[in-house]
């Protein structure tokens, strides 16, 4: 199986800053990398896929870039609703996995 | 619009069996491969099996393989995970999810059914 590592495990900031949270994968998956947000007691939400095309209805303060086995997700401008807990997922091969998640906390 | 909405969770023995049932709408569910998602407390999502959109083919995560066994009704528009001699480790929220590849991104998720297996 393909292991997802995050890093970090938990980020502070304040309103306005920009965040960036990075995502390894132990084998290549070309782009095959989606992001997800998710709040407490809310199913996952889908927020990037193809590692850096942005869901319908995200907004464009969200953005993904990377590909090979480094990924990262980058939240410009941080808004309060933004505080969540965020998930790397590959789909290249089977079966699906993810990351541990990082929780983004505020300062 | 997309709705899944997931019941049959609850508090279950360890070594009984529990049928978890997804309820799909406002898509053509036989045209879909479905998966069930589950998420233990304080952890990271982890999928658990998947079947092709008109049930011959089926996936399982080594966790619960032999165990768990997942299924469909097209004419119900319903998914179903049954589950057999749970563990204490089965302890999660389950989603049902509508992946868009072959092995996602998930674009859509129920609200999920909370399977709390304790004695």
């Amino acid at each position: 199986d393909i292991q997802m590592t995050q890093s970090p495990s938990s980020v502070s900031a304040s309103v306005g800053d920009r965040v960036t949270i990075t995502c390894r994968a132990s084998q290549s998956i070309a782009s095959w990398l989606a992001w997800y947000q998710q709040k407490p007691g809310e199913a996952p939400k889908l927020l990037i896929y193809a590692a850096s095309s942005l869901q319908s209805g995200v907004p464009s303060r969200f953005s993904g870039s990377g590909s090979g086995t480094d990924f990262t997700l980058a939240i410009s401008s941080l808004q309060p609703e933004d505080f969540a807990t965020y998930y790397c997922q590959q789909a290249k091969s089977f079966p699906p996995t993810f990351g541990q998640g990082t929780k983004l906390e505020i300062k | 619009q997309v709705q899944l909405v997931e019941s049959g969770g609850g508090v279950v023995q360890p070594g009984r069996p529990l049928r978890l049932a997804c309820a799909a709408s406002g898509f053509m569910f036989s045209g879909y491969a479905m998966d069930w998602v589950r998420q233990a407390p304080g952890k990271g999502p982890e999928w658990v099996a998947v079947i092709s959109y008109d049930g011959s083919q089926k996936y399982y995560a080594d966790s619960v393989k032999g165990r768990f066994t997942i299924s469909r009704d097209n004419s119900k528009n319903t998914l179903y995970l049954e589950m057999n001699n749970l563990r204490a480790e089965d302890t999660a929220v389950y989603y049902c999810a509508r992946p868009e590849g072959d092995y996602g991104p998930f674009e859509f998720w129920g609200q999920g059914a909370l399977v709390t297996v304790s004695s």
